[in-house]
Order: structure tokens, then sequence, then C-alpha cells
């Protein structure tokens, strides 16, 4: 059971390049989140989903897409990636515990666009 | 919109001790309550939830829920230098909750041995 599973680790971007992060879990989770994490911040949700099908924007959704075609898979897509997107990109699945989402995060992504 | 504060510290703690993080949060709706540990590049753990006003323990770890005052406190008893970490504080904001959680910046703690 390897939980929540995000790739790449590490990468760095050139300004106006794209990619995509991928996110996989294993759980069975009906909901995803990708948040992103700046130096001192807080995490911040950029867009989640509660099904197949399903996506919905969070808080700072401009400048990324998600598609959610899979339980199993979440990716994230980075269209012309700016300098402001250096972060820390975190995807994470939840289950529910007497009706609250309780989340599991996966391992991170860092991401730098010179 | 929906907020939740803390004190970014460094909060320092002598190991021993007993280490008090505390929360505030803005939507009196809110319904259920996590404490996350962070360590310097991991990703957030869950250590502590709480959905009822009072006290929940778990071994070395109590957190504190009062919804009048909107507020979320973790306790940590007889602190070790392996829970200097940054401590995050996550609503489920009220609605549902599948939009996820509201974190707080997080208070960065120091055991000092």
């Amino acid at each position: 059971n390897a939980g929540v599973t995000q790739t790449p680790k590490f990468r760095i971007l050139k300004i106006g390049q794209s990619m995509t992060l991928q996110c996989t879990q294993d759980m069975n989770h009906n909901y995803m989140y990708w948040y992103r994490q700046d130096p001192g911040m807080g995490l911040k949700l950029i867009y989640y989903s509660v099904g197949a099908g399903i996506t919905d924007k969070g808080e700072v959704p401009n400048g990324y897409n998600v598609s959610r075609s899979t339980t199993e898979d979440f990716p994230l897509r980075l269209e012309l990636a700016a300098p402001s997107q250096t972060s820390v990109y975190f995807c994470a699945s939840s289950w529910t515990d007497g009706g609250a989402n309780v989340l599991t995060f996966g391992a991170g992504s860092r991401l730098t666009v010179l | 919109q929906k907020e939740v504060e803390q004190n970014s510290g460094p909060l320092s703690v002598p190991e021993g001790a007993i280490a008090s993080l505390n929360c505030t949060y803005s939507d009196r709706g809110s319904q259920s309550f996590f404490w996350y540990r962070q360590y310097s590049g991991k990703s957030p753990e869950l250590i502590m939830s709480i959905y009822s006003n009072g006290d929940k323990e778990d071994g070395r770890f109590t957190a504190q829920l009062n919804k009048a005052s909107q507020y979320v406190s973790l306790l940590i008893r007889d602190s070790q230098p392996s829970d200097s970490a940054t401590y995050l504080c996550a609503v489920n904001p009220s609605g549902g909750g599948a939009d996820g959680l509201t974190f707080g910046k997080g208070t960065h703690l120091i055991i000092q041995p």
C-alpha cells in the first residue's frame, strides 16, 4: 500500500515551458486535492476532485489545469510556467472520519521556474 | 474569506517541558479540526483530529477545542528534540468539506536539548 505517490520530486522549468505533475493514490479515495506551499506560508488549495470526471477550482487555480479520468490519478498541468509558480506542490487524498475529511499527503514535488 | 491564524514562531521549549501551540479560525460553522506536523522538506502528517468541544488526548499529545471562542490548541507533554517541526492547524470549513481543509501558516517549534 503505497498511499499517495507524486512524481517528479524535483523539476526545474524555464519560463513559458509546460509540464504535468503526476499524482496516484491506491487507497480508493474519492476525494483528491492539489495544494501549493510557499516558504513560510500555509498550504493553498489549487484544485480538488470529488470523484472521477469531477473537478473544481480551489483558492489559487490560475495557471493550472487538472483532470480526473480515474479514481486513482489526479495530474496537475502547468501551462506557460511563470516564476510565481515556483513552489512545493502537494497532492492529497482524503477519507472520511465520522463525516470529516482527513487528508493524507504525498511526498511533494519541488518546482523551480527560472 | 475563511482564515486560520497561527503564531509563526519560532517557539522555543526546553526538552521535557510542555509545548503549547495555538490556533484561531474565522468560520464559526467549522466542524472538524486537525493538527499536522511537518518536518523540514517533508510533507504534512496528521497527528491529531478533534471534532467536539473539550480535550482529546493521544499519548503525549492533547488537542483542545473551544468552538465558542473559535480556538484550537495542541499541547505536547514531555517535549522531545524529535518534536521540533512546523505544526499546521487545519480546519474543515462549513458546508460539507469536500473542498479540502483550510490551513494556517504553521508554528515553528524548536525543542532545546
